[in-house]
């Protein structure tokens, strides 16, 4: 069975500090895999999307990092923001179906 | 720059009512999907569309209906809503095939609860 396992559920982490979202996925064959932010009454919102070949991606000051062999993935935020706070999904395709995460939820304070 | 736009945004419906969730994509995506999302899940792939006249189910169809008249609309129906269908129920599009590594364009949602 396709799964995606997201940890941790949530944090919360003080403004300008770091932190790091771990996947790991069982989905097989392997296409892609993305990571979404999605603020609180929104839709989910596309940072990164990376394929078999790409180890590392960033966005700004997110960071998506890819271990295809362990099957295992991590979103890095740098420098955190109030506005980091949301839900980060990540979504693991094997090209004909797209499985999802439940979820890390963000909280950043000041 | 409109996107994916989702009306109603909330509902409430009474056991046994019918409703549509209306969508509507500005981008010319030939690709449309409906999505609900409930508290600690991921979110599962209701129906899909590849096009103007085309539509297939995905993981979650029963109770369900949808149709694809212009490329712009991909309206979802509830025709007996039942308490299992409260949740929030996202639109998304894209250019090409969602699975491809084409990134989706999600709507913000319409959140529905079943009384």
């Amino acid at each position: 069975k396709n799964q995606v396992e997201q940890s941790p559920q949530s944090l919360i982490i003080l403004e300008g500090k770091n932190c790091t979202l771990q996947c790991n996925y069982t989905v097989s064959p392997f296409s892609n895999l993305r990571w979404y932010k999605q603020d609180t009454g929104r839709g989910p919102v596309s940072l990164t999307i990376m394929t078999f070949s790409e180890n590392t991606k960033s966005n700004g000051r997110y960071t998506a990092t890819l271990d295809a062999d362990t099957k295992q993935s991590s979103l890095h935020i740098t420098a955190s923001q109030l506005s980091d706070s949301a839900s980060y999904i990540c979504v693991v395709s094997n090209d004909y179906k797209l499985s999802f995460g439940a979820g890390t939820t963000v909280t950043v304070r000041a | 720059n409109a996107g994916v736009t989702q009306t109603p945004k909330f509902r409430i419906l009474k056991i046994g009512q019918s409703m549509t969730l209306q969508c509507a994509q500005d981008m010319n995506h030939n690709y449309m999907y409906w999505y609900r999302q409930d508290p600690g899940m991921g979110l599962k792939l209701i129906y899909y569309s590849v096009g103007a006249g085309i539509t297939d189910k995905g993981e979650v169809p029963n109770g369900y209906n949808v149709s694809r008249s212009t490329t712009e609309d991909f309206p979802l129906r509830l025709e007996l809503a039942a308490p299992s269908q409260t949740s929030v129920y996202f639109c998304a599009s894209s250019y090409s095939r969602q699975e491809t590594g084409q990134p989706q364009h999600f709507g913000d949602g319409t959140r529905l609860s079943i009384l």
